[in-house]
C-alpha cells in the first residue's frame, strides 16, 4: 500500500532556532517528492522538489534532502522566523497510474518569539 | 496574475441542500483536482480531471459531483448524499496528471448547519 507518513506531528520551537521535519514513505515506482507549507486556511504552496537521482535541493533557509534507498526525505528550516508557523506536507507521486499523488497527513509546526 | 481561484470562501449548507464550489485557473493547465482535507488527515482525492468533458473518480468521489466543460473552470458539487461534507476543499491544477508540481487554490471551508 502506498504510504506516507510524516513525523512528528507537531513541533513548537523558538525563533531563531533550526529545526527538522521527517517524511517516510512506501511509495512505488517512485517518480518524485515534493514539500508543501499550507499556512492555516490557505492551500499549500510548493516549497521543494526532488526527483530520484537527487540529494539535496535548498529554497533560502529550507533544506530538503531524500535517500531513496531507505525511502526517507526530510525537511530543515534553519534559523526559524515567525513566518515559518505552517503546517509542511510531504507528497510523493509514483509513475505508474494516473494521478498518483500521496499526502502524508503534515507536521504542524509553531514558531514562538 | 496567474493563478486557481476558488469561490466562495465559506460556504454553509443546509440538510438535504446540493452546494456547488467554483474553481478557475487561468495557467492553461491540463489537469485539474478536487481534493478534501480534514483536520490530522492527508489531502484526499474526490475527483481529477485531464482534459475537457472528461474526469475520474478519486478515492472519496461519492456524494460528489464535477464537470469540465471548459479548460479553465472545474466545479464541485456537494450533494446531499454526502452525508459528512463539513471539511476544507482544495482545487488544484498542473500540466500533465502525473509528475508536475500541483498548484493549489485557496480552499473553500463548507459546513452543514
Amino acid at each position: 500500500k502506498n504510504q506516507v507518513e510524516q513525523s512528528p506531528q507537531s513541533l513548537i520551537i523558538l525563533e531563531g532556532k533550526n529545526c527538522t521535519l521527517q517524511c517516510n514513505y512506501t511509495v512505488s515506482p517512485f517518480s518524485n517528492l515534493r514539500w508543501y507549507k499550507q499556512d492555516t486556511g490557505r492551500g499549500p504552496v510548493s516549497l521543494t522538489i526532488m526527483t530520484f537521482s537527487e540529494n539535496t535541493k535548498s529554497n533560502g533557509r529550507y533544506t530538503a534532502t531524500l535517500d531513496a534507498d531507505t525511502k526517507q526525505s526530510s525537511l530543515h528550516i534553519t534559523a526559524s522566523q515567525l513566518s515559518d508557523s505552517a503546517s509542511y506536507i510531504c507528497v510523493v507521486s509514483a509513475t505508474s497510474g494516473t494521478y498518483k499523488y500521496i499526502f502524508g497527513t503534515g507536521t504542524r509546526l509553531k514558531v514562538l518569539a | 496574475d496567474g493563478g486557481i481561484t476558488q469561490s466562495p470562501k465559506y460556504l454553509f449548507r443546509k440538510e438535504g441542500q446540493n452546494v456547488t464550489l467554483s474553481c478557475e485557473q487561468n495557467l492553461n493547465h491540463d489537469a485539474m483536482y478536487w481534493y478534501r482535507q480534514d483536520p490530522g488527515q492527508g489531502l484526499r482525492l474526490i475527483y481529477y480531471s485531464q482534459i475537457v468533458n472528461d474526469f475520474q473518480k478519486g478515492d472519496i468521489a461519492e456524494g460528489y459531483s464535477v464537470s469540465r466543460e471548459k479548460k479553465e473552470s472545474f466545479p464541485l458539487t456537494v450533494t446531499s448524499a454526502q452525508k459528512n461534507p463539513t471539511a476544507f476543499y482544495l482545487c488544484a491544477s498542473n500540466r500533465q496528471v502525473s509528475g508536475n508540481t500541483i498548484y493549489f487554490g485557496e480552499g473553500s471551508w463548507l459546513t452543514v448547519v
